[in-house]
């Protein structure tokens, strides 16, 4: 079946640095990448939507300028937080969609821990 | 805007019980519904979906969820769980012609042998 590597699966950094988190689909073309964010005992709450050779469409209270989406491949999107602080510590998730249309199936990567020292 | 409420946050049932974790939506128009379920260690697998027809859903290992439209509700169902279900199992809705998913905060199940 489809698969999305999501790398790193865990990252600590100190605050005031930029981590780069990417997102591959690996046997499927993603037109349209997710981006997620999780808190202990919450919901997967859904950051921005990233559209290959597009920007990328945030969610609202989401700061573009710190979570800057890359989408520059089909097969390719990264997350970067800019200037972390520990309150970004989180579970990052992401998610490809192989088709256009809200009926094609979603397929996740394993997350990323992010931890902000 | 869409929400989505799971009201177990976490159940503990024996092997061979029967399970049923219920998922309630808000939006009243046409809708696509999910469970998906992550395994300890792993990712979020889908479950079982439904997008119109049989509101009765058949999904991969002995899962089923009713879709009731007059409840706003996707209760998802299985006759006899098994020790290997224990995991965390999400609920998520689509709008109709949007492409995002708005999940519930999930249940974890714990299944003792």
């Amino acid at each position: 079946g489809a698969v999305v590597s999501q790398h790193p699966s865990r990252v600590i950094c100190k605050s005031g640095t930029s981590v780069k988190i990417e997102c591959r689909s690996l046997d499927f073309q993603a037109t349209t990448m997710f981006w997620y964010r999780q808190f202990p005992k919450q919901s997967l709450m859904l950051m921005a939507t990233s559209n290959e050779g597009s920007k990328a469409t945030y969610e609202q209270g989401v700061e573009k300028d710190k979570f800057l989406i890359n989408h520059a491949s089909l097969t390719l999107s990264t997350l970067t937080v800019t200037s972390a602080h520990p309150e970004d510590s989180s579970f990052y998730i992401c998610s490809a969609r192989e088709e256009r249309g809200g009926n094609s199936p979603l397929h996740f990567g394993n997350g990323t821990r992010l931890t902000v020292t | 805007a869409q929400s989505v409420s799971q009201h177990n946050h976490h159940v503990i049932l024996s092997e061979a019980a029967s399970l049923e974790l219920g998922c309630n939506y808000s939006y009243g128009g046409t809708v696509n519904l999910f469970w998906y379920v992550q395994y300890p260690g792993q990712h979020l697998q889908l479950l079982l979906k439904y997008f119109s027809g049989d509101p009765l859903v058949k999904g991969i290992k002995g899962f089923e969820a009713e879709f009731i439209k007059s409840k706003f509700s996707f209760n998802l169902r299985k006759p006899s769980v098994q020790w290997s279900d224990t995991a965390e199992y999400f609920c998520a809705v689509g709008n109709f012609g949007n492409e995002k998913l708005t999940f519930g905060t999930g249940t974890r199940l714990t299944i003792i042998p």
